[in-house]
């Protein structure tokens, strides 16, 4: 069965920063494409970037929506099966449930539980 | 950038009735690229049907998706009590790569 747990939402200031993790289980992780989405009552679901897989024709590129493009990096630890959305100078509209996901082809196979992260002063 | 619209915004119908969900996108999507999904409160969302009309495992067979080019629609039939939620469609492939519809919100009448 596919897991997804997300994990380090927390409070905090404008212009501070944010690692959010997710631990991944089930399914091969090193061969998943995998994504980060939030939401928001206001905004709805977002899309926020996605990584592909670290092969060579792959090569874990990513790509981001443009509202986080340049404070929002993705990575992966293949060797830890963990997702990672590095998030920097947060602004209060980045307050947002926040879940990780298994890209499935065009659309998002799996979802995580997760995260809540609320910037605040 | 495409734009989906999903209505009604809330349909009121219930349990054994057949309900009808509208996903409008601004302009053509493939229908290889256009998906639902399902949230319940408290919930992640849930995939339920993929490349327009593939339901995704474990979806009940009263779970049915059509339509192409901008008109997608979700068919639920013989509403089941777990079935009240808020659906969603979702396309692949124009900036943003993936974008989602509003919402629509399948309440007990």
């Amino acid at each position: 069965e596919v897991q997804l747990a997300e994990s380090g939402g927390d409070l905090v200031k404008p212009g501070g920063s944010l690692r959010l993790s997710c631990a991944a289980s089930g399914f091969t992780f090193t061969n998943a494409w995998m994504s980060w989405v939030r939401q928001t009552p206001g905004r709805g679901l977002e899309w926020l970037g996605r990584i592909k897989t670290k092969t060579k024709n792959d090569g874990g590129t990513t790509d981001y929506a443009a509202p986080v493009k340049g404070r929002f990096t993705i990575s992966r630890d293949d060797s830890k099966n963990t997702l990672y959305l590095q998030m920097n100078n947060l602004k209060s509209e980045d307050s947002a449930v926040y879940y990780c996901t298994l890209l499935r082809a065009y659309n998002f196979g799996a979802w995580g539980q997760g995260t809540l992260v609320t910037v605040s002063s | 950038e495409i734009v989906l619209t999903q209505s009604p915004g809330t349909l009121s119908l219930s349990p054994g009735e057949r309900a009808t969900l509208s996903c409008r996108a601004s302009q053509s999507v493939s229908s290889s690229y256009l998906a639902w999904y399902q949230q319940k409160p408290g919930q992640a969302p849930r995939l339920l049907i993929y490349g327009a009309s593939s339901r995704a495992t474990g979806i009940p067979d009263r779970f049915s998706g059509s339509g192409s080019g901008t008109d997608f629609t979700l068919t639920i039939n013989r509403l089941e009590p777990e079935d009240f939620a808020v659906y969603y469609c979702q396309q692949y492939g124009s900036s943003p790569l993936y974008s989602f519809g509003q919402g629509t919100k399948l309440e007990i009448k």
